[in-house]
Parts: C-alpha cells; structure tokens; sequence
C-alpha cells in the first residue's frame, strides 16, 4: 500500500503568517492526492483535490501544489478558524490511504 | 444541500456484529461512489470501504475484508456497513462520505457513528 508522510506532526503559527505542510508518498500517485481539514468534534472537509483543485466554497488563501511524491498545502495567511488538523489522501491506488496528520496550532 | 446521516452505531461484544446505515438526500444518490472512513479515539483517518454508484463493484481495507460488506439501495438513498466478527481494534467513528465525481476523494461527509467494541 502506499505510504503517506506528513510533515510536521505539529506546527505552531500565529494568526496572519503563512503556513506550509508537507505529504510525501512512498510511490508515485501522479496528482491523485487531496487534503483535508477536521476541527475537533467534525468530519474533515474537502479542501483540495487532484493536488491543486480547490473544492467547492474553499477560501483561495489554500492552495496545494506538488505531483509525483511530493505534495504541499500552503495557507497563505492564517485565518484563526484554520488552526485545526489537516490530512492528505491519495487515491492513485488501492487501497486508499491518508497520511497521518499535521496539526496546525496557534502560537 | 447534501446531507448524509449515519445511524446504528454502539456498544458490542467483540465477536459481535452491527449494521451501520447513511441516509443520503440533496443529490442524485445514484450517480456517486459512496465510502465509509473510521476515526479511532484520537487517531487519524482510515478508509475502510467504497462502493461504485451502481454496487457492482466494492473495494475493502485489509483490516476488514471478509469481515464487513458494503452495499446500497439506490431506492432508498441508502449506504450500509455490515460489520461482522468485531474486535476492540474496530472501535471508531465510523463516517459515510460521498465521493466527488470521478475522483475517489471524498467532498461530503456524515456527523458520524460512534462504534464501541468492548465487553
């Protein structure tokens, strides 16, 4: 299966920086890779889909970049309602797999 | 609107068996691959299932296979889980998301469905 890594486990920012989060998958998926936001207590959110799609109602200060193995949600300037935790998934193969998490806190 | 609404959660013995329901309404339930993803108790997310628009074909996590099944009833706006021979390991929030087009990620999400497996 493939293996999702993301980086870093937790990452502290203040409200107004820019936040970048990494996903590495240990075989190409191509651009076949989402994210995801979940808040505590919610299912997650589609944020982007096919590496660089933004999903339907999805502010532009998200954008994801990458292909291949290496993938980047970058926030262009936090928002307070964006500290959460976010996922990547890819869908290149079965079976589907998500990367482990990056929690975005708040300095 | 696209709503999803899980039911059938709860406690179980391990070894036991539970069946989970989504109720879909606010889109063409027919014309959309359907999953369910879990959420152990602090953890991240593991897909668990699918299932293309016209059930004829399923997809399963290792972890499951041979012991879960799901399906639909495109009558009813309906995804099921059967969740058969349960271990504690099976403890999560079990979610019903919808599948964007084509694309086998998952653009709408259920509240949820708590499953304990616990004696």
């Amino acid at each position: 299966e493939i293996v999702l890594t993301q980086s870093p486990a937790t990452l502290s920012l203040s409200p107004g920086e820019r936040a970048t989060l990494s996903c590495r998958a240990s075989q190409s998926v191509s651009s076949y890779l989402a994210w995801y936001q979940q808040k505590p207590g919610q299912a997650p959110r589609l944020l982007i889909y096919d590496a660089s799609n933004r999903a339907g109602g999805i502010p532009a200060r998200f954008s994801g970049s990458g292909s291949g193995t290496d993938f980047t949600l970058t926030i262009s300037s936090l928002e307070p309602e964006d500290f959460a935790v976010y996922y990547c998934q890819q869908r290149s193969d079965w079976p589907i797999t998500f990367g482990q998490g990056t929690r975005l806190e708040i300095k | 609107e696209v709503q999803l609404l899980e039911s059938g959660g709860g406690l179980v013995q391990p070894g036991g068996s539970l069946r989970l329901s989504c109720a879909a309404s606010g889109f063409t339930f027919s014309g959309f691959a359907m999953s369910w993803v879990r959420q152990a108790p602090g953890k991240g997310l593991e897909w668990v299932s699918s299932i293309r628009d016209t059930g004829t074909s399923t997809f399963y996590a290792d972890s499951v296979k041979g012991r879960f099944t799901i399906s639909r009833d495109n009558s009813k706006n309906s995804l099921y889980l059967q969740m058969n021979s349960l271990r504690a390991e099976d403890t999560a929030v079990y979610y019903c998301a919808k599948t964007l087009l084509g694309k086998n990620c998952f653009d709408s999400w259920g509240q949820g469905a708590l499953v304990t497996v616990s004696s």
